[in-house]
């Protein structure tokens, strides 16, 4: 069955350092979509980044890239050069290309700090 | 361009009654899906319509129903309310279709249900 997995509660950062939100997931199914979601404490969910599993470059969409490793069944979102407005909670989630809904991961609340 | 709109953006009902939630999606897109977000944790799927007909289910139970109209627009009907049902109701478009895995979801800024 589908299945993401976010491991990370809580994560801190420094205000312009790089953070690594971690995702794996799990699938049968060989085509598949991986996304990442914003959501700031006012409840809405923003597209950041799409990951497709036959794309063989990281994608990659201004201070967001996401680190794609197939095999090891891992779509961790970087984000560089951090600032405050990125304290938000982020979702991973995943869409198999037979099925018609998205499978999200339980999030990664982050911090920024001054 | 409006984003996906959703209304009321905050309900309050009490236990047994109705709730219908509504959802505009953005212009040109066809699907709309629908999630349950209980404070704390990732949303969960509950709908999905494309072309007015039902495309995905989640594990959700008979009370939940919805129905999308002519223009796109859709509804989200719980019927009997409990409260557990009290979360944040999303709803997202997207263009759907048969080459829908790639393309993402657009979420509108949710409809706050709380069950007294």
């Amino acid at each position: 069955a589908q299945k993401i997995t976010q491991t990370q509660p809580g994560m801190f950062v420094q205000e312009k350092e790089a953070v690594t939100l971690d995702c794996t997931y799990d699938t049968s199914d060989p085509s598949y979509g991986l996304f990442w979601y914003k959501q700031p404490s006012s409840g809405e969910m923003i597209f950041l980044i799409y990951q497709g599993s036959y794309d063989q470059q990281n994608a990659t969409e201004g201070r967001y890239s996401l680190n794609f490793q197939k095999a090891r069944k891992s779509a961790n979102l970087v984000i560089s050069a951090s600032q405050l407005g990125d304290s938000a909670m982020y979702f991973c989630a995943m869409r198999e290309t037979g099925t018609y809904k998205y499978i999200f991961g339980t999030g990664t609340r982050l911090k920024v700090l001054a | 361009d409006a984003g996906v709109t959703q209304s009321p953006t905050h309900l309050i009902k009490t236990r047994g009654q109705q709730v219908t939630l509504r959802c505009s999606p953005i212009s040109g897109h066809k699907s709309v899906s629908w999630y349950q977000q209980v404070l704390g944790q990732g949303p969960q799927f509950i709908f999905q319509y494309y072309e007015k007909e039902e495309r995905g289910r989640g594990n959700f139970p008979d009370r939940f129903s919805a129905r999308q109209f002519p223009n796109y627009s859709s509804e989200l009907n719980v019927n009997a309310l409990l409260l557990g049902d009290s979360a944040l109701y999303l709803c997202a478009s997207s263009l759907g279709g048969n080459r829908g895995g790639n393309q993402p979801q657009h979420f509108g800024d949710g409809t706050r249900l709380s069950i007294l």
